[in-house]
């Protein structure tokens, strides 16, 4: 049964970069699609970008200046990288995994990585 | 950007209630409509997708219907574990996905 697992700095400088990795276990991150969701404290949830085994990547257009997210199919990971970073930016981070064909929802979340920008 | 309505923002219900939470969209998304489950501090947990078809081990009390739209997720006879935030999500237009505002289910 697939897992994942993010991970990062749980506490990031306004105006620098936050960076999270996203470990997928259990199986393989090659035929997916992976994707990273924010939630604001006591908000709701906001989708950020996803990537294809492959490569081919797809972001949210108000965020899509400030991200970048990557895939290492050697290692099943993927990451992503968000920078400027204001107070705006701190939330809980979930990464995910998309199935379905054509469409894809998301059927395995981690466990959220809390960020903090102060 | 599509525009996902959930309501009511805020639901009183009692265990063994039947509850229909409702979601709406501000264009057609065919049936390309998930619904998840969020307990306080806990990790959203898909219950639908496709606009009506059960994830693996979402127990039978849960329903979903509707397509283009309009949706709804039923859940038959409420139970305590169920208590918590529900969302919508479509996932028929990649740029960007998005969620519902959400519906919080509480006690009565």
């Amino acid at each position: 049964q697939v897992q994942l697992q993010g991970s990062g700095p749980g506490l990031v400088k306004p105006l620098e970069t936050l960076s999270l990795t996203c470990t997928v276990s259990g199986g393989s991150i090659r035929g997916h699609y992976w994707s990273w969701i924010r939630q604001p404290p006591g908000k709701g949830l906001e989708w950020i970008a996803y990537i294809y085994y492959s490569g081919s990547t797809n972001y949210n257009p108000s965020l899509k200046s400030r991200v970048t997210i990557s895939i290492d199919t050697s290692t099943n990971r993927f990451s992503l990288s968000l920078s400027s970073v204001t107070a705006a930016d701190t939330a809980v981070y979930y990464c995910a995994r998309g199935v379905g064909s054509g469409y894809y929802y998301m059927d395995v979340w981690a466990e959220g990585t809390t960020v903090t920008v102060s | 950007e599509i525009v996902m309505t959930q309501s009511p923002a805020t639901l009183s219900v009692s265990p063994g209630d039947e509850v229909t939470l409702s979601c709406r969209a501000s264009q057609g998304l065919s049936l390309n409509l998930a619904w998840y489950q969020q307990k306080p501090g806990q990790t959203p947990r898909l219950l639908i997708y496709a606009a009506s078809t059960r994830a693996t081990g979402v127990p039978a009390r849960f329903s979903g219907s509707g397509f283009g739209t309009e949706f709804t997720l039923t859940i038959s006879s409420l139970q305590a574990e169920d208590f918590g935030v529900y969302y919508c999500q479509q996932y028929n237009d990649w740029s960007p996905y998005t969620f519902g505002q959400g519906t919080k289910l509480e006690v009565k």
